[in-house]
């Protein structure tokens, strides 16, 4: 069965940067996906990988993939206050009409 | 702007007194989700509907029932909601090109 984990805390100092790790067992999934989740809200779509890329980065955000090692992995450069939120990784087999089954979260705390 | 709407963003009610969440979206996806995210878990599929076709998942209560009038709007019913139900319900939408989009959530809370 599919089972995605994540560490539940991380804490940065701001203008560090973040690195957020996930590991998944489904050896077939093909998108993996990273979500952030502030207080009280819904979950906003941050950026996703196909299982073909080893890496990807839009603007602040690196996602690398190591498919070997089922690693999974969210960095953010030059992390500010408003990056505080619970961030979840999630995979899925097929993109678009996907189920996808997310990571326990875990929430980034700024430290000033 | 498109966009995934919930309402209410928040429901009170009774235990055992039956409450429909609603949803409604503007990006003419043909893909609906509802999640239960209880605190501090990680969001857990209920159901989706692929256009009209209902997909339950297999460890969803009989409690929890879904309908979808049309394209645009998708109701969650739990006919006798318990303590455990308690939870953030979350709409997604998606196509075959945009992921999954995320509503606000409603929040329910059963006295």
């Amino acid at each position: 069965g599919e089972d995605v984990e994540q560490s539940l805390f991380l804490s940065v100092r701001e203008g560090d940067s973040s690195v957020i790790n996930c590991t998944y067992t489904d050896s077939s999934s093909t998108y993996l996906y990273w979500y952030k989740q502030e207080p009280g809200a819904g979950l906003q779509l941050l950026t996703y990988i196909f299982s073909n890329m080893d890496m990807k980065q839009d603007q602040r955000l690196t996602v690398l993939l190591n498919k070997k090692d089922k690693h999974l992995s969210l960095r953010i450069a030059d992390t500010q206050t408003g990056d505080s939120a619970i961030y979840f990784c999630a995979e899925a087999i097929v993109f678009g009409n996907e189920k996808l089954t997310f990571g326990t979260g875990t929430r980034l705390t700024i430290i000033p | 702007d498109a966009m995934v709407i919930q309402n209410p963003r928040y429901q009170v009610t009774q235990f055992g007194k039956p409450v429909t969440l609603s949803c409604s979206q503007t990006l003419n996806h043909n893909v609906m989700y509802w999640y239960q995210q209880k605190s501090s878990q990680a969001p857990k599929l209920l159901f989706h509907y692929y256009d009209k076709d209902f997909n339950n998942e297999a460890d969803t209560p009989d409690n929890f029932q879904s309908r979808r009038p049309n394209t645009s709007f998708c109701f969650l019913d739990i006919r006798s909601p318990g303590l455990g139900d308690a939870a953030m319900y979350l709409c997604a939408t998606s196509s075959r090109f945009d992921g999954l989009n995320f509503g606000p959530g409603t929040r329910l809370t059963v006295l």
